[in-house]
């Protein structure tokens, strides 16, 4: 139980244009989806905090404008890259929060590696 | 954003040996967790510790929530190679910032 997934797992993508990312929850209804980022050899920084029907809540320092994150139902949350540049090359890994679990309960995603070229 | 401090960054050895790791943090938190991630996968839970003083085991894994609330430490005994991997502890603070902070990691590889 409790299995995240992520689509796709990989994507290039040109510089300027967007890239949608697909987080689902499999087996369980998730109040709450996080997203991180993760540069080679560094650790997980969270980027945003989404609640489902509701707006997301931005890590300081990560634009809202360029990473739209839209959590429309318990199972499904979607981060998008908007015109994105080679910076935004990286590793993003959405977490899930289960509905009446623990408050530090979050099952992670396997990932999705962004490459801009 | 916050991150804890892991130590070692690195750590090479060889089968069946045992393995020690700490994170230290300036912030207390409530709960400390400890992952383990392998390439290009999420990170995966291994350990939950809950109140201070804490030791828990899981199978060969043994960790614990400092006195002060504000370091952890995670043991591995008689490594083997698939422990390789890269081993993040995490802290969660409910005090109004519900998130959990990662540490900068421990990339164990195994010799061997």
């Amino acid at each position: 139980g409790a299995v995240v997934s992520q689509h796709p797992s990989r994507v290039i993508c040109k510089s300027g244009t967007s890239v949608k990312i697909e987080c689902r929850s499999l087996d369980f209804q998730a109040t709450t989806m996080f997203w991180y980022r993760q540069f080679p050899k560094q650790s997980l920084m969270l980027m945003a905090t989404s609640n489902e029907g509701s707006k997301a809540t931005y890590e300081q320092g990560v634009e809202k404008d360029k990473f739209l994150i839209n959590h429309a139902s318990l199972t499904l949350s979607t981060l998008t890259v908007t015109s994105a540049h080679p910076e935004d090359s990286s590793f993003y890994i959405c977490s899930a929060h289960p509905a009446g679990g623990w408050a530090y309960e979050q099952y992670f995603g396997p990932g999705t590696r962004l490459t801009v070229t | 954003g916050q991150q804890l401090n892991q130590s070692p960054q690195s750590m090479f050895i060889q089968e069946g040996e045992d393995v020690s790791m700490n994170c230290t943090s300036s912030s207390i938190f409530n709960t400390w967790l400890w992952y383990k991630q392998e390439p290009g996968e999420g990170p995966v839970l291994l350990i939950a510790l809950y109140k201070a003083g804490e030791l828990t085991s899981n199978g060969r894994l043994t960790a614990q929530f400092g006195i002060t609330r504000k370091d952890s430490f995670l043991n591995i005994s008689a490594s083997i190679p698939s422990d390789v991997g890269i081993y993040f502890c995490a802290g969660w603070a409910n005090f109004g910032n519900e998130k959990l902070t990662f540490g900068t990691g421990t990339r164990l590889t195994i010799i061997p």
